[in-house]
């Protein structure tokens, strides 16, 4: 079946560090893939999203490329602020439906002054 | 409006109790979600309906009873629940089914005592 394995958290940094998170799956045919974000006390938010091969998916300053051959999506930021500091799971969809969206266990971010 | 508005926010309530959760969205989305997250763990989805007719109960125990009065509203009817069942639960929605962009609330951090 389809599975997300993100890098094992948490993650701590100083603000304006470059942030990596890894990010690979395991999915039958063509995916979409997906960086959620969960600020402290809130929902998940959609941060960014690719739905092909080559794809990069951009938002806020971060950034993820569909990458298929190493099966990979992984979130990168040039410089992290403290406000970045949450939550982030890697997702995926398969067959073009919500039924089938499998997250990854996600990864604590903490960005410090 | 781009909103998915959930109360309570936060529930206590004794395994004897009956107590329900709401979630409103004002986006015209056909598809709403209920989800199930323990703490540092990711959602679980629980329920999908699509066009107000449940399409997917994921083995859900009948203590949680979802219904759908109309396009906008989503309730999760509780009772009978155990100590276990503490969590936070999530209610999102999408435009339909197949649209993979979801829209969550912040949340409902159920205690059961």
């Amino acid at each position: 079946g389809d599975s997300v394995t993100q890098m094992e958290g948490p993650v701590t940094l100083s603000e304006e560090a470059f942030l990596t998170i890894n990010c690979t799956y395991t999915a039958t045919g063509y995916p979409s893939l997906f960086w959620y974000v969960q600020y402290p006390g809130e929902g998940l938010q959609l941060l960014l999203k690719a739905t092909k091969a080559d794809d990069k998916g951009s938002n806020k300053g971060f950034e993820a490329t569909y990458r298929k051959e190493t099966t990979s999506f992984h979130l990168e930021k040039g410089s992290v602020q403290v406000s970045d500091s949450a939550v982030y799971f890697c997702a995926l969809s398969s067959g073009g439906s919500n039924y089938k969206l499998t997250f990854g266990k996600g990864t604590l971010l903490t960005v410090n002054p | 409006d781009t909103e998915v508005t959930q109360t309570p926010k936060h529930l206590v309530m004794g395994m004897t109790n009956k107590k329900s959760l709401k979630c409103e969205q004002h986006m015209g989305h056909r598809a709403m979600y209920w989800y199930k997250q323990k703490a540092k763990k990711p959602p679980e989805l629980m329920f999908v309906y699509s066009y107000e007719k449940l399409s997917i109960n994921e083995s859900v125990p009948s203590r949680f009873s979802p219904e759908c009065p109309n396009s906008s509203l989503l309730n999760l009817h509780l009772h009978a629940l155990q100590p276990e069942d503490s969590a936070l639960y999530l209610c999102a929605s999408s435009r339909t089914v197949t649209n993979e962009k979801l829209f969550f609330g912040s949340g409902t951090q159920l205690s059961v005592l």
